[in-house]
């Protein structure tokens, strides 16, 4: 059964700085890409960044690109996405997502709260 | 980027009816366009991938037809489990974008 469990996710002051992780399991998790998606409080889906299956290709939104960096590690099973500068609009459940096919996500984990507040 | 517009914001059904939901793109995608569902207090789910494929274990009253820019979800018959919120995805490009989304709600 493929399982996808985040963690470090919490509270954190404007222009902190937070890295969350996505332990993999139940697949051969060094062939898949892997990405995240956020969903800030009663709104929709917002792609935030992927990652290829070796860890050399790296993709991220606009509103994002510069203040964050996902990474893999396809030893531990992990995907990570390191979070810097943090604004109030970054305030979302952040979901962490198998790739089933080039950003077609199959399986998803159940979230973690980032909350930026002062 | 490709922005996603879908359409309506809201249908109001019976469980039995048919469901027709619909996802333009700002440019074409090809067929490079899912459907996930989404229930309150859930992850996503993958219902449809390049444009009218099924996912696994997805039941045959879902249905997704279109390339290019105009896209539909069809939900044959409504059932109860059925009422969520839908939305359209494209990988033709980055950045990844979604629609804003479709309620789904019981009339």
């Amino acid at each position: 059964e493929v399982q996808l469990l985040e963690s470090g996710g919490g509270l954190v002051q404007p222009g902190g700085s937070l890295r969350l992780s996505c332990a993999g399991s139940g697949f051969t998790f060094s062939n898949y890409g892997m990405g995240w998606v956020r969903q800030a409080p009663g709104k929709g889906l917002e792609w935030v960044s992927s990652v290829t299956p070796g860890g050399d290709n790296t993709f991220y939104a606009d509103s994002v690109k510069g203040r964050f960096a996902i990474s893999r590690d396809n030893f531990r099973n992990t995907v990570s996405l390191q979070m810097n500068s943090l604004r109030a609009d970054d305030t979302a459940l952040y979901y962490c997502a198998k790739d089933a096919s080039n950003s077609w996500f199959d399986y998803w984990g159940q979230g973690i709260w980032v909350t930026v507040s002062s | 980027e490709i922005v996603l517009t879908q359409s309506p914001a809201t249908l109001s059904l019976s469980p039995g009816e048919r469901a027709t939901l619909s996802c333009r793109a700002s440019q074409t995608v090809s067929n490079y366009l899912a459907w996930y569902q989404q229930k309150p207090g859930q992850a996503p789910r993958l219902l449809i991938y390049d444009a009218s494929n099924r996912a696994t274990g997805i039941p045959a009253r879902f249905g997704g037809s279109g390339s290019g820019t105009d896209f539909t979800l069809t939900i044959s018959s409504l059932e109860p489990e059925d009422f969520a919120v839908y939305y359209c995805q494209q990988r033709s490009s980055w950045p990844r974008t979604f629609g804003q989304g479709t309620k789904v709600e019981i009339k």
